[in-house]
């Protein structure tokens, strides 16, 4: 069974910092990975798709990278903002289901 | 990507009564998912709504407590029934097809607290 795992469980930067969220998954045969984020007590809203024969993705200040070899991806953010505050999830399609991360809360102090 | 509206986003209900969740989405969908995300947890997977035929729930989730209907490809609910305090959650619903580039997407999720 595919097991995805987040490292940090939490984490808090000062504003304007650059940083970086893990995400780890133990079967490599997927579809996609997505990245999501989500704010306290809502759904889930999607910030980048990564297919499997893709090697990374950019929207923004964001920039998502996949190794699906080594069974990893990152979650880079840019000149972090408060507004950056939130939960972030990974999930990997393994085309008959989707398997979730812990998350990583990523607090940015001003 | 598809957007799809969740309803109640919010509900207190008394124990032993069941709440009925809807998830309506605006285009055609394969594969519609129920998930569970207790306090501070990642989501669980409760069932796949297969359309037409029995939800396919996921091991320690039964029928009877979480019956789900999905008449078409754009609609499914989720009931939760006979509800205790352990059953308060954010439930939330989701959609996605198979296939390399199909990205999943989400419900704005239900809040429910039994008291």
């Amino acid at each position: 069974k595919q097991e995805v795992t987040q490292i940090p469980a939490a984490l808090s930067v000062p504003e304007g910092e650059n940083l970086v969220l893990n995400c780890s998954f133990t079967d490599s045969a997927i579809y996609n990975l997505q990245w999501f984020r989500q704010d306290p007590g809502k759904g889930l809203t999607s910030l980048l798709l990564i297919q499997s024969s893709q090697r990374e993705q950019t929207s923004g200040r964001l920039n998502a990278s996949l190794d699906k070899s080594s069974g990893r991806s990152t979650l880079y953010i840019a000149a972090s903002q408060p507004g950056d505050s939130a939960t972030y999830l990974c999930a990997v399609n393994t085309g008959n289901q989707f398997y979730f991360g812990t998350g990583t809360s990523l607090t940015v102090i001003p | 990507s598809a957007v799809i509206s969740q309803k109640p986003s919010r509900d207190i209900c008394q124990r032993g009564t069941s709440l009925t969740i809807q998830c309506q989405v605006d285009s055609q969908v394969t594969m519609m998912f129920w998930y569970r995300q207790q306090p501070g947890q990642s989501l669980t997977l409760i069932a796949t709504a297969n359309q037409g035929s029995e939800a396919t729930y996921e091991s320690g989730f039964v029928i009877d407590k979480f019956p789900i209907s999905r008449p078409n490809l754009t609609f499914s609910t989720l009931t939760v029934s006979n509800m205790s305090p352990e059953d308060s959650s954010i439930y939330l619903c989701s959609g996605g097809g198979q296939g390399s580039g199909t990205e999943a997407f989400f419900g704005q999720g239900t809040r429910l607290t039994v008291v």
